[in-house]
């Protein structure tokens, strides 16, 4: 079956420690997405990623890292200058290629930074 | 820049009752516009889609039609269940001045439904 896997649903993380979060997909999608959702509020794009080897700020890139080596694979580091860590992360991905197609989303992970 | 507005929740429903969540959005140009769904601890589902005016979604009961005048796209159920109890967010995608697509987002209704 065709779809996106993030790993893991749920991970816990001291403060000032990095944290990588996985996001897999077997789509053949060219473009790659990572959301942070936080109670009571809708989603916010922190990275994307157009194709391969490139990537791009979104509204909230701060303390936050990508790097997209394979076209299936788009982890997202979140780093110890993020200052409120903790929230939910869903990646998506979509056709990409200039057509306006929908995203798909993965399951989630949600962050808890102690 | 583009923004969507959804009707704030909660909201709570008697099963088999009519629901309407309404939405709206800014743009520039013709987006597409969505429906997602969001079980507990669950990402997000595509629920329906409309990519031109007048256009309608459905899915599982659920409508929703892309209106340019009023720049609208309330989605509703004619008779709703306990299973649809659930966040929904309406989305426009577009595209930056990059040509970079951009989903925007609205915050979210959370819907309970009653037995």
């Amino acid at each position: 079956d065709g779809g996106i896997t993030q790993s893991p649903k749920y991970l816990f993380r001291k403060e000032g420690q990095n944290v990588t979060l996985s996001c897999e997909q077997n789509l053949n999608h060219d473009a790659m997405y990572w959301y942070r959702q936080d109670p009571g509020q809708g989603l916010r794009l922190i990275y994307y990623s157009q194709i391969v080897n490139d990537f791009q700020k979104g509204d909230i890139a701060e303390g936050y890292s990508v790097s997209r080596e394979k076209k299936e694979s788009f982890p997202l580091t979140v780093t110890s200058a993020q200052k409120n860590p903790t929230a939910f992360y869903l990646c998506a991905s979509s056709i990409g290629r200039l057509v306006a197609d929908t995203q798909y989303f993965g399951p989630g992970t949600r962050l808890t930074v102690l | 820049g583009n923004s969507v507005t959804q009707m704030e929740g909660p909201v709570t429903l008697s099963e088999e009752a009519f629901l309407t969540i309404n939405c709206t959005y800014t743009a520039t140009g013709y987006p597409s516009l969505f429906w997602y769904v969001q079980y507990p601890g669950e990402g997000l589902q595509l629920l329906l889609k409309a990519t031109k005016a007048d256009d309608k979604g459905s899915n599982k009961g659920f409508e929703a039609t892309y209106r340019k005048e009023t720049t609208s796209f309330h989605l509703e159920k004619g008779s709703v269940q306990v299973s649809d109890s659930a966040v929904y967010f309406c989305a426009l995608l577009s595209f930056t001045n990059f040509g970079n697509e951009k989903l925007t987002f609205g915050t979210g209704t959370r819907l309970t439904i009653i037995p």
